[in-house]
């Protein structure tokens, strides 16, 4: 199975400013025939379910702001929220979908400073 | 637009059984895979299972092997989750998900299965 490691666990940022989420796969979840990276980022916030921000690593979904961005490729990537805004206060987590079992990372929980 | 609701969760004595639902709408069901994922009290994400567009092909966490269906009927646009010998450690809420739309490039297309739309979710609890 692919173990997903995300860092911090949490953090408090201050309104405005940037924040950002580290996630680690044990092995790569790059595919080389198509150089995708298997890599989604959710977002959730309290009583909701989780919501797809961003996919393929740096594909941002239809409608999110784009002060949301994703970044890396094989075993690394990041999520930064360049403008923290309290609306983001939120539990972010990675998933892999490069191979089954699905994995998620133990998840992230944004406050505000 | 897309919709998914879940149903059929609740209080169950362990060893016994439920079969969760999904509806689905605003997109075209059976051409996407779909999944249910689940998430514990207090706890993170945990994919279930899988079931291929058609129903062919399905994948099963560990975790749940040999005592967990899942199943869909396209004819109804529904999902399922029949969930046998019920432990305390079920004890979640059960979202059911839809895969995002296939990638293709280069004449080659490739499944995409992060979890594109999610469903509000559903409780279960196996107490006893």
């Amino acid at each position: 199975d692919i173990v997903m490691t995300q860092s911090p666990d949490s953090l408090a940022v201050s309104l405005g400013e940037r924040a950002t989420i580290n996630c680690k796969s044990s092995q790569s979840v790059l595919y080389t025939s198509n150089n995708k990276n298997y890599l989604a980022w959710y977002q959730q916030k309290p009583g909701q379910p989780p919501k797809l921000l961003i996919y393929w690593a740096s594909t941002r979904e239809s409608g999110v702001p784009d002060r949301f961005s994703g970044s890396g490729s094989a075993t690394d990537f990041t999520l930064t929220i360049t403008s923290l805004q309290a609306q983001d206060v939120a539990v972010y987590y990675c998933h892999q979908y490069y191979s089954t079992p699905h994995t998620f990372g133990q998840g992230t929980k944004v406050e505000i400073k | 637009e897309v919709q998914l609701v879940e149903s059929g969760g609740g209080l169950v004595q362990p060893g016994g059984s439920l079969r969760l639902s999904c509806a689905a709408s605003g997109f075209t069901f059976s051409s996407y895979a779909m999944f249910w994922v689940r998430q514990a009290p207090g706890k993170g994400l945990e994919w279930v299972s899988t079931i291929s567009n058609r129903g062919g092909n399905t994948y099963y966490a560990d975790s749940v092997k040999g005592r967990f269906t899942i199943s869909r009927d396209n004819s109804k646009n529904t999902l399922y989750l029949q969930m046998n010998s019920l432990r305390a450690e079920d004890t979640a809420v059960y979202y059911c998900a839809k895969e995002g739309p296939t990638y293709c490039s280069g004449g080659s297309c490739n499944s995409a299965e992060y979890f594109q739309h999610w469903g509000q979710g559903t409780p279960v609890t196996v107490s006893s």
